[in-house]
């Protein structure tokens, strides 16, 4: 079945840090994928999302490319502030519409200032 | 336009009592889904209504059910609460079932089971 898989946390940088958090899949056909982050005592936000192979998401300074060949989705920032501390769930979702969203473990950040 | 509003934010039940949660959904918004958050067991698939109808399960015992109304507002409802039912809920909601919709989350309810 389909899966995901993403770095364990928690991750801790200081501010101005380069960020990566590595996410590979499992999943047959062409999946949707996802970075969705969760802020302290609220729900999920979307943060950006790839359709199709060799797509880039990006929003708020953050990118994933969507590989095929290797089967990844990795996020990355080049300067992380304090405001990114959060919880990143990367998850994809098949083009069968039937399909739920599957959601990796989740990665902590903590940036110090 | 208002996002996807979950009532209550928090809830405190005891073993074998019952719970009913809510989810409002975006305006236009006709899917609605319901996922359980634990440390544990991460986030996982509760079920999914679209036009009142529910489309999709997860692996989840029969305690666990829902609804949702005309207007596609949805509730979810467990039974017999166990310690183990403690869990962030959150709901997400969609225009539509196709399978490049995003879904928008709400901000969930806590439930703590004593």
């Amino acid at each position: 079945g389909n899966s995901v898989t993403q770095m364990e946390g928690p991750v801790t940088l200081s501010e101005e840090a380069f960020l990566t958090i590595n996410c590979t899949y499992t999943a047959t056909g062409y999946p949707s994928l996802f970075w969705y982050v969760q802020y302290p005592g609220e729900g999920l936000q979307l943060l950006l999302k790839a359709t199709k192979a060799d797509d880039k998401g990006s929003n708020k300074g953050f990118e994933a490319t969507y590989r095929k060949e290797t089967t990844s989705f990795h996020l990355e920032k080049g300067s992380v502030q304090v405001s990114d501390s959060a919880v990143y769930f990367c998850a994809l979702k098949s083009m069968n519409r039937d399909d739920k969203i599957i959601f990796g473990k989740g990665t902590r950040l903590h940036i110090l200032p | 336009k208002a996002g996807v509003t979950q009532t209550p934010r928090y809830l405190i039940k005891t073993r074998g009592q019952q719970v009913t949660l809510s989810c409002s959904p975006i305006s236009g918004h006709r899917s609605v889904s319901w996922y359980q958050q634990t440390p544990g067991q991460g986030l996982q698939f509760l079920f999914e209504y679209f036009s009142e109808t529910q489309r999709n399960k997860g692996n989840f015992p029969g305690r666990f059910s829902g609804r949702q109304f005309s207007n596609s507002r949805s509730e979810m409802n467990v039974s017999t609460l166990e310690l183990g039912d403690s869990a962030l809920y959150l709901c997400a909601t969609k225009q539509a079932r196709t399978a490049q919709e995003t879904q928008y989350f709400g901000p969930g309810t806590r439930l703590l089971v004593l």
